[in-house]
């Protein structure tokens, strides 16, 4: 595997479930961050790690839950969601905090 | 707070025209661009990027970009589009210090043959 790769890549789940994303980079960099992509809008930043310490929450709701056990991993752990949070997830990673951002293929989420 | 325009949401070429996609972008700081490219069910692919020196930068695919402080603008140009260009296009920007892209809502980019 090279570059970022994400899994899994489509997910359909209830509100009452409990899902996970898988992110993995496979180029050495030190930071990684989740995005989201809803229908019309930008892409949200939602969340950064840099060295596994989370550096930046971007006022995402608590049944979000990032969790980054080291600096190729990344998931995002998801629970109680709602139809809105349907979107694409993007995952990506740079050398450092400062440095270009190379992106994952997204996992397409979507909450019945 | 750094912003993005793309203020063309669609934009349709003939197969080898030129193509321009626009990009404008407010922040006080000296900007990191970036554009990028998003194929229908796939991730984001950096196309190029300007950090600092010559104003005009060449990506990948044969596409390039000039930065014009004085207009703010960061347009992405090629001068002959191929089908399997059609996409969809992001411009985005950050400071030196850190890492918050800002991106643009997107240009959806179709080809007729």
């Amino acid at each position: 595997e090279t570059g970022v790769t994400q899994t899994p890549r489509h997910l359909v789940m209830g509100m009452t479930n409990k899902k996970s994303l898988k992110c993995e980079q496979h180029l050495g960099h030190n930071a990684m961050y989740w995005y989201k992509q809803s229908a019309k809008k930008p892409l949200e930043l939602m969340f950064v790690y840099n060295f596994k310490e989370q550096t930046e929450n971007n006022s995402v709701p608590s049944r979000f839950s990032p969790e980054c056990p080291n600096s190729s991993h990344l998931f995002l752990h998801l629970h109680t969601l709602q139809p809105e949070d349907s979107a694409l997830y993007l995952c990506a990673s740079s050398q450092d905090y400062t440095d270009t951002q190379y992106f994952g293929p997204g996992t397409r989420l979507t909450v019945l | 707070a750094q912003s993005v325009t793309q203020p063309d949401i669609h934009i349709t070429v003939s197969e080898g025209a030129s193509l321009e996609l626009r990009c404008n972008y407010s922040y006080g700081a000296t900007p990191y661009l970036f554009w990028y490219v998003q194929s229908p069910g796939q991730g984001l692919q950096l196309l190029l990027k300007y950090f600092s020196g010559d104003t005009l930068v060449q990506g990948i695919k044969g596409f390039e970009a000039e930065f014009k402080r004085s207009q703010s603008s960061f347009n992405l140009r090629k001068p002959s589009v191929h089908w399997s260009d059609a996409a969809e296009y992001f411009c985005a920007v950050t400071t030196g210090g850190g890492n918050k892209l800002t991106f643009g809502t997107g240009t959806q980019l179709k080809v007729e043959l």
